[in-house]
């Protein structure tokens, strides 16, 4: 049973283009949680969806950041235009249940604007 | 708005030593707590979640503790070995409105052999 995969694992961009980062949760996993971890900072939490609904998105900044968890297929986190601020560590989880079941975490995507 | 603190921020012990790692938590109303273990440049592994109604979780030479009423817990490891150099993580699960876990910065631990 493999766990949470994410690709690619680096991702560069130049300032401006857009980054599409991907994330595949565990077999039967039908929620999917985004995490962004900066520069010395702790993890915090972006997104959380189920199959084609976003559940809550407080934690994303409301501008160039959108997700999607489609019917079929991973899900995506898209960021649009990117800055150098958007330098980070980018971590998907997964879960089977909402409430109080582990997240699983995958590898993380380490995206680096230049 | 949850708040999670974790002290020490790093700590270097000899192997074969036992401690502590703290946690704490300024809202008492949780759904869970997990700590987890962070390798450079890797992902978290998850380690010990402990249910809002548990006091405590065991695995191998983890043992984890929760206090909800005074939003605190510890994770103990007994026996420390070089290969338990990492970086722990602890973070709560609030739910209602907040789907996210809310973490702490971590404390970065090193154990000399």
């Amino acid at each position: 049973n493999a766990g949470v995969m994410q690709n690619p694992r680096h991702l560069v961009r130049r300032r401006g283009q857009e980054a599409r980062l991907r994330c595949s949760p565990m077999k039967g996993h039908s929620h999917v949680y985004w995490y962004r971890q900066l520069p010395e900072e702790g993890l915090k939490f972006m997104v959380y969806l189920q199959k084609e609904n976003i559940i809550d998105e407080s934690g994303m900044p409301k501008e160039r950041f959108s997700a999607e968890f489609p019917k079929e297929g991973p899900s995506i986190l898209r960021i649009q235009q990117v800055v150098r601020g958007d330098s980070a560590a980018y971590f998907c989880a997964s879960s089977s249940t909402r409430v109080t079941d582990t997240q699983y975490f995958g590898p993380g995507t380490r995206l680096t604007v230049l | 708005k949850q708040e999670v603190t974790q002290i020490p921020a790093a700590l270097s012990v000899p192997e074969g030593e036992n401690l502590v790692l703290n946690c704490s938590f300024t809202d008492s109303a949780i759904y869970n707590l997990q700590w987890f273990r962070q390798d450079p440049g890797k992902g978290l592994t998850s380690l010990l979640l402990i249910q809002s109604s548990q006091r405590e979780q065991t695995s191998g030479r983890l043992n984890a503790s929760l206090d909800k009423s005074s939003g605190r817990s510890t994770l103990y490891i007994a026996a420390s070995q070089p290969g338990d150099s990492a970086t722990y993580l602890c973070a709560v699960d609030s739910g209602g409105g907040a789907d996210g876990l809310t973490f702490g910065k971590g404390t970065h631990l090193i154990i000399q052999p």
